[in-house]
């Protein structure tokens, strides 16, 4: 099975800017979650799709969104980009939601903010 | 914020050589994994072990489980230049429905061949 794939895997923004970031996860996992990771915060989660209902989500502002296709598919957005917005965006699928299996990580999203 | 929290923030081991690292967490869990982390890329999920194991092991991995001191440990055995890596224990909530990792701050392990 091919792993979790995003897109794009390097993107540099302006202040002010909107960016959408894509994550396809494994063949049949119904749960995608996105986590932030910076050097001073690490890994920190943004949010959780599953059957394209957002399940929960973490302590971000309403700058931060996301949604989830019916094939499973995310994307997460982020409007008006500040600069402490620059961080790797990872997403991670999971066959169904509950914390009782593993998260399959992809290799990210490095967005810079200038 | 931070449940998990391990312990070194970085160790420094030659080729051989076995690496302990340890995590402590603050609330109770329905589990905790244990993840790698190569420089700049995606997690890798090496080990889950559930809040009533005492410890599992995965090939050169062995992962034991505290309930009672919430501390958690994660020993590779012989290790090898490929092991070298960031290591983070991350704790299950299934609060609510949703699937919410929450993870530690890591551990920089670097194997000197």
């Amino acid at each position: 099975k091919a792993g979790v794939t995003q897109t794009p895997r390097y993107l540099i923004k302006t202040r002010g800017q909107q960016v959408t970031l894509s994550c396809s996860p494994i063949s049949g996992h119904r749960s995608v979650s996105w986590y932030q990771q910076t050097p001073g915060q690490g890994l920190q989660f943004l949010f959780e799709y599953f059957s394209e209902t957002q399940r929960n989500k973490g302590n971000f502002p309403g700058r931060f969104s996301g949604r989830q296709f019916s094939n499973s598919r995310s994307e997460m957005n982020v409007s008006t980009l500040e600069l402490g917005d620059s961080a790797l965006y990872l997403c991670a699928s999971s066959p169904t939601t509950g914390a009782n299996s593993p998260l399959h990580f992809g290799n990210g999203t490095r967005l810079t903010v200038t | 914020s931070q449940q998990g929290e391990e312990d070194p923030q970085a160790l420094s081991i030659q080729e051989g050589e076995n690496a302990t690292m340890n995590c402590s967490y603050k609330t109770s869990i329905n589990n905790l994994q244990w993840y790698r982390q190569n420089s700049g890329r995606g997690l890798v999920h090496l080990i889950l072990i559930r809040s009533n194991e005492r410890e599992k092991h995965s090939g050169r991995l062995r992962v034991t489980l505290d309930t009672s001191k919430k501390s958690s440990s994660l020993l590779i055995t012989a290790s090898r230049a490929a092991d070298t890596a960031s290591y983070f224990c991350a704790t299950g909530d299934s609060g609510a429905g949703s699937y919410q990792l929450t993870f530690g701050k890591g551990t920089k392990l670097s194997v000197i061949p």
